[in-house]
């Protein structure tokens, strides 16, 4: 079953706006990551925090973690058209082998 | 960060023919390596863990008979699509971790059509 679901599905903002999507997921989890996908490209590392964190920051990233209600969310601050993108959380736990299960991604746009 | 490569990353074949598609660390050792299928505007669906020295493991529904995976080096897996069909036409991806529970270091991707 699929571990991550990520909303919206979609986003468009215009540049120098915040650009905020969201992660669900169902079991219990070691980490959650966040990945970045340009159209017909690998995955780029993001941010990786650990379930006993609640907050990170990475440059314009800033992600939580709210292990209670099972969910993360991923926030762009003063985003930039190269920040046009599919992003893509990803947890790992005992329930899935220490596999990396990804959720179904946000499309973001951004207007120049 | 750690490099991944993936070879090749665009490749169109005769349906019924096979298609090799290669991943590598480049600079640190993958004693486990993952492989993935994307379907276009989807996520990324875990097709096998390809563990070195020992054989694949697969997710449900993915035939091994298919989708055959070497990981003979701690630097090189291989995914062999064998007997290609027009519907195995996909984005497939791999990534390899440096040490568990940690990130994931991903290749390029090979878009494979299959006519």
């Amino acid at each position: 079953s699929q571990q991550g679901e990520e909303d919206p599905q979609a986003l468009s903002i215009q540049e120098g706006e915040n650009a905020t999507m969201n992660c669900s997921y169902k079991t219990s989890i070691n980490n959650l990551q966040w990945y970045r996908q340009n159209s017909g490209r690998g995955l780029v590392h993001l941010i990786l925090i650990r379930s006993n964190e609640r907050e990170k920051h990475s440059g314009r990233l800033r992600v939580t973690l709210d292990t209670s209600k099972k969910s993360s969310s991923l926030l762009i601050t003063a985003s930039r058209a190269a920040d046009t993108a599919s992003y893509f959380c990803a947890t790992d736990g005992k329930a899935a082998g220490n596999k990396l299960t990804f959720g179904g991604g946000t499309r973001v746009l951004v207007k120049p | 960060g750690a490099v991944v490569s993936q070879h090749p990353s665009r490749v169109i074949c005769k349906s019924g023919t096979s298609v090799k598609i290669e991943c590598r660390s480049l600079d640190f050792q993958a004693t486990t390596m993952f492989w993935y299928r994307q379907f276009p505007k989807q996520s990324l669906m875990l097709m096998a863990t390809s563990n070195e020295g020992s054989k694949a493991t697969y997710e449900q529904g993915v035939e091994k008979d298919k989708f055959l995976i070497n990981h003979a080096s701690l630097t090189l897996s291989t995914l062999t699509v064998t007997s290609a069909h027009p519907e195995d036409s996909s984005f497939y991806i791999c990534s390899a971790t440096i040490r568990s529970n940690t990130e994931a270091f991903f290749g390029q991707g090979t878009r494979l059509t299959v006519v």
